[in-house]
């Protein structure tokens, strides 16, 4: 079993829908999460951590944490053709916490079309 | 604030030389995190350095080495190149000690193993 999961899609949604991009991860005793967003021929970008259960929404994203189900999502709201990228889902894994190792899934691509 | 540099950008190598590869974190970032991706394995962590010492380490080789220095830019380095090495190699840095996870990437060094 990977230490983190994500369904590689593409996930295919029409311009202004809601993207919802998910993410399972095996290591109960994990603290952190954060999402990337990553364009074709470019580094990842930083979009959320999360480190609580719950929602935690900033603009049109919003990133879901239910540790008891060992489960992470990002929301995108309003979908835009610009949104069109691969996310990745990262973990910070017990034994490792608050340091810079994390765990990354292999990443969903998105495609919004106008 | 600059972000993380990396230099070079691009590489091409043949089998058998070594690399050294650099990067130059965000101002105030004391932890310095290299990863290597590739299109099969996805984003893969090979070592942390915090305050000039190795943190966590990855599993790969021995032939993959790094080190920081005082002014905490790192290198990593790649012995005896093989052609599975040509990837993409990432660096990222995080800073604050409340959010020492949290983690910033350059652009990257393509490289490439003829």
């Amino acid at each position: 079993q990977k230490e983190v999961e994500q369904n590689s899609g593409p996930l295919s949604v029409p311009e202004g829908a809601i993207a919802s991009l998910n993410c399972t991860y095996s290591d109960r005793g994990s603290q952190s999460f954060f999402w990337y967003r990553q364009y074709s021929g470019k580094s990842p970008e930083l979009i959320m951590s999360i480190y609580s259960n719950g929602d935690k929404e900033d603009g049109r994203f919003t990133a879901q944490l239910n540790k008891a189900s060992q489960y992470v999502s990002l929301l995108i709201r309003d979908s835009q053709p610009s949104d069109s990228a691969t996310y990745l889902c990262a973990v910070n894994i017990r034994g490792s916490s608050n340091t810079g190792k994390l765990i990354f899934g292999q990443g969903t691509t998105l495609q919004v079309k106008p | 604030k600059a972000g993380v540099t990396q230099t070079p950008r691009y590489l091409i190598k043949t089998r058998g030389q070594q690399v050294t590869l650099s990067c130059s974190p965000i101002s105030g970032h004391r932890s310095v995190s290299w990863y290597q991706q590739t299109p099969g394995q996805g984003l893969q962590f090979l070592f942390e350095y915090f305050s000039e010492t190795q943190r966590n380490k990855g599993n790969f080789p021995g032939r993959f080495s790094g080190r920081q220095f005082s002014n905490s830019r790192s290198e990593m380095n790649v012995s005896t190149l093989e052609l599975g090495d040509s990837a993409l190699y990432l660096c990222a840095s995080s800073g604050t000690v409340l959010a020492a996870d949290t983690q910033y990437f350059g652009p990257g060094t393509r490289l490439t193993v003829l």
